[in-house]
């Protein structure tokens, strides 16, 4: 599975848009970008995910750059519950069937 | 819809004695995982299942550790015996095995052996 980087951290103010940047420089033709987040002492929980076009769906927006190197995550209007962190997980299946390799993720911030 | 069923919630235990967790997956759900959440290591997949037969057990740190699952809506993780670093948070998760079905998290079991 290629490696993902993501910032540590990242603020954001409430009602305001939420971008998370992923950097996946090493992905592969067939790998696809999963997003899942992880709220304060519950388990991970699954947000969207794509291959090569932007996806959106009731929870986030999922854009890939057009050399799939990189992605961004946007949550259009954040709000307090969105404080979480957020990991971006880069593989061939959806683990569906296949468990997921979790990195450090970005601790997303909500501001009153 | 129950969502995944861990129990119990905490445990709470002293070195050395042997601790079970316990999951129940999501109905019709034909894949279930294992993952284990600390500081310093962060989210890890311990063992996988699916069609209730192991698939992967690699991440399962040495053989004070194992896991069944005798029938498709109950999966266990034993630790015999069991030691202080053992302490975190583990996660049960199940889903549909197919390519890309998200996966269904429990809440989690918080183990702490004194």
């Amino acid at each position: 599975d290629a490696k993902t980087t993501q910032p540590p951290s990242m603020d954001c103010a409430e009602g305001r848009a939420a971008n998370l940047p992923c950097n996946h420089s090493t992905i592969s033709g067939n790998e696809y970008v999963y997003w899942y987040r992880q709220i304060h002492s519950q388990g991970p929980q699954y947000i969207i995910h794509g291959l090569k076009n932007n996806e959106t769906n009731e929870m986030a927006s999922l854009i890939i750059t057009e050399d799939r190197k990189s992605s961004t995550l946007i949550l259009p209007h954040a709000t307090l519950r969105d404080t979480a962190v957020y990991y971006c997980i880069v593989r061939v299946s959806g683990g569906g069937a296949d468990g997921l390799t979790f990195g450090k993720g970005t601790h997303l911030i909500i501001q009153p | 819809d129950a969502g995944v069923i861990q129990s119990p919630r905490h445990e709470v235990t002293e070195m050395g004695q042997e601790v079970t967790l316990r999951c129940k997956p999501i109905s019709g759900h034909n894949s279930l995982f294992w993952y284990r959440q600390t500081m310093m290591r962060g989210l890890e997949l311990l063992i996988y299942f699916n069609n209730n037969v192991p698939i992967d057990d690699s991440g399962m740190p040495e053989d004070r550790f194992s896991a069944k699952m005798p029938n498709a809506s109950f999966s266990t993780l034993k630790i015999q015996p069991s030691e202080p670093r053992d302490s975190a948070v583990y996660f049960c998760a199940s889903s549909l095995a197919r390519t890309h079905n998200e996966q269904f998290f429990g809440p989690g079991t918080r183990l702490t052996v004194l």
